[in-house]
């Protein structure tokens, strides 16, 4: 069964400091992957996606992620995390079937001055 | 170019009444999906209409049920309301063939609250 694992329930880092949030997966394909964020009461916004190609992805507010297959991993990071970053992180992945997303169950980032 | 739009924002009910979430989608988009996010948990595949058909369902109960319309706006039921059901219902619209994966984009969500 597909699946996406964010192994950390919650993340400090101070503003500044560089960023890494780990997302797995769980697909028997090329997944389609994403990261989302959402911000306290508000929808989801994606931040970047891969679908094929470099492996090496970048996405809005200056964030990038990594696709590794061999790791079944799709980590995302930001050299330089602002106070405004502070929100929920969602990894997901789409399935080929087409018709859903699967979300790990987020991590959220706390930043600290 | 209009994004996914969802009313009402807030709800709130009482176990075993019966509520209506609306959505509607992006310009052009032809596939809704549907999403339950529980409080401290990443949303979970209600269903998925695909140009007025059902097109996938995720683990929920029948009482969960939906409709798209010709203009592709959309609607979540759920009848029997249980406390389980507080969650923010997120809907999510795409354009493209019925077996392909799409880029899906969300609504701000319905936050629905069952007392």
């Amino acid at each position: 069964a597909q699946s996406v694992t964010q192994p950390d329930i919650h993340i400090t880092v101070s503003e500044g400091a560089s960023l890494e949030l780990r997302c797995n997966y769980s697909y028997g394909a090329t997944p389609y992957l994403f990261w989302y964020v959402q911000s306290p009461g508000q929808g989801l916004q994606l931040l970047l996606k891969y679908f094929s190609g470099d492996t090496l992805v970048q996405g809005i507010k200056g964030f990038e992620a990594e696709f590794k297959r061999s790791q079944s991993s799709f980590n995302l990071r930001k050299p330089s995390v602002h106070w405004s970053d502070a929100a929920e992180y969602f990894c997901a992945v789409g399935n080929t079937g087409g018709f859903k997303t699967i979300f790990g169950a987020g991590t959220r980032l706390f930043v600290k001055a | 170019e209009t994004g996914v739009t969802q009313s009402p924002t807030h709800l709130i009910k009482t176990r075993g009444q019966q509520v209506t979430l609306r959505c509607s989608s992006q310009s052009g988009h032809n596939t809704v999906s549907w999403y339950q996010q529980a409080l401290g948990q990443g949303p979970q595949f209600i269903f998925q209409y695909y140009r007025e058909e059902e097109n996938g369902r995720g683990n929920f109960p029948p009482r969960f049920s939906g409709l798209q319309f010709p203009n592709y706006s959309s609607e979540l039921n759920v009848n029997a309301l249980e406390l389980d059901d507080s969650a923010l219902y997120l809907c999510a619209s795409s354009q493209g063939e019925r077996r392909e994966y799409n880029e899906q984009f969300f609504g701000p969500g319905t936050r629905l609250t069952v007392l």
